[in-house]
């Protein structure tokens, strides 16, 4: 079965500066998509970014971007120029390549951003 | 274009008090799941859909009923609410085909059994 592994419960980065946030993940799948979705404190779910795994080329979202180690099974966030809104509880997802008949996304732990000013 | 909307908001039930969760989508995706958050442990899967009248378990389906009549509609029921069933519900829909691997949330709905 897969897992995914984020290992900091909390970061804290200060207005302007770069904060990186880990993800590991193990799966015997060579593909399968990858996630990072925020979730403020309004509670909903909000897609950041997503990495395809047969893709080499990290993904990049205007302020965020990933480093996407396949071997190593590590896919972290990056966020640049951070903003007071960028606060917020962020989610490393793993999703198998779709098949018509299964639909699963499975969900790190969580990382708790807090960005002061 | 609502985009995937739960009712209701918010929930308090005493145990063993049954309820229904409402999910619906409108924009005719075929895929739709269940999640529940809880502290600590990031959301996990309850059940997902594949389409109409097809319904399959997730990580925790335990105490919970699905169906699918509809491609708009997922219900999710709860039939002897416990404490443990106190939680986050997400519903997420996706769809089958390019780009169709991301899935968009509701607002989620926050149960409380007393």
């Amino acid at each position: 079965a897969q897992t995914v592994t984020q290992s900091q419960p909390e970061m804290s980065v200060q207005e302007a500066e770069t904060v990186t946030l880990s993800c590991t993940y193990d799966t015997s799948e060579s593909d399968y998509y990858l996630f990072w979705y925020k979730q403020p404190p309004s509670r909903q779910m909000i897609l950041v970014i997503r990495q395809e795994a047969y893709k080499q080329q990290n993904a990049t979202e205007n302020r965020f971007s990933v480093n996407f180690q396949k071997a190593a099974k590590s896919f972290s966030l990056k966020i640049s120029d951070s903003q007071l809104g960028d606060a917020a509880m962020y989610f490393c997802a793993y999703r198998t390549r779709r098949s018509y008949n299964t639909d699963k996304l499975i969900f790190g732990t969580g990382t708790r951003l807090q960005v002061f000013p | 274009n609502a985009g995937v909307t739960q009712t209701p908001k918010f929930q308090v039930l005493k145990t063993g008090q049954s309820m229904t969760l409402q999910c619906a989508q409108d924009m005719n995706h075929e895929y739709m799941s269940w999640y529940r958050q809880d502290p600590g442990m990031g959301l996990r899967l309850i059940h997902y859909s594949v389409g109409a009248g097809i319904t399959d378990q997730g990580e925790v389906p335990n105490g919970y009923n699905v169906s699918r009549s509809t491609t708009e509609d997922f219900p999710l029921r709860l039939l002897s609410a416990a404490p443990s069933q106190t939680s986050v519900y997400f519903c997420a829909s996706s769809y089958w085909g390019t780009g169709g691997d991301t899935q968009y949330f509701g607002p989620g709905t926050r149960l409380t059994v007393l």
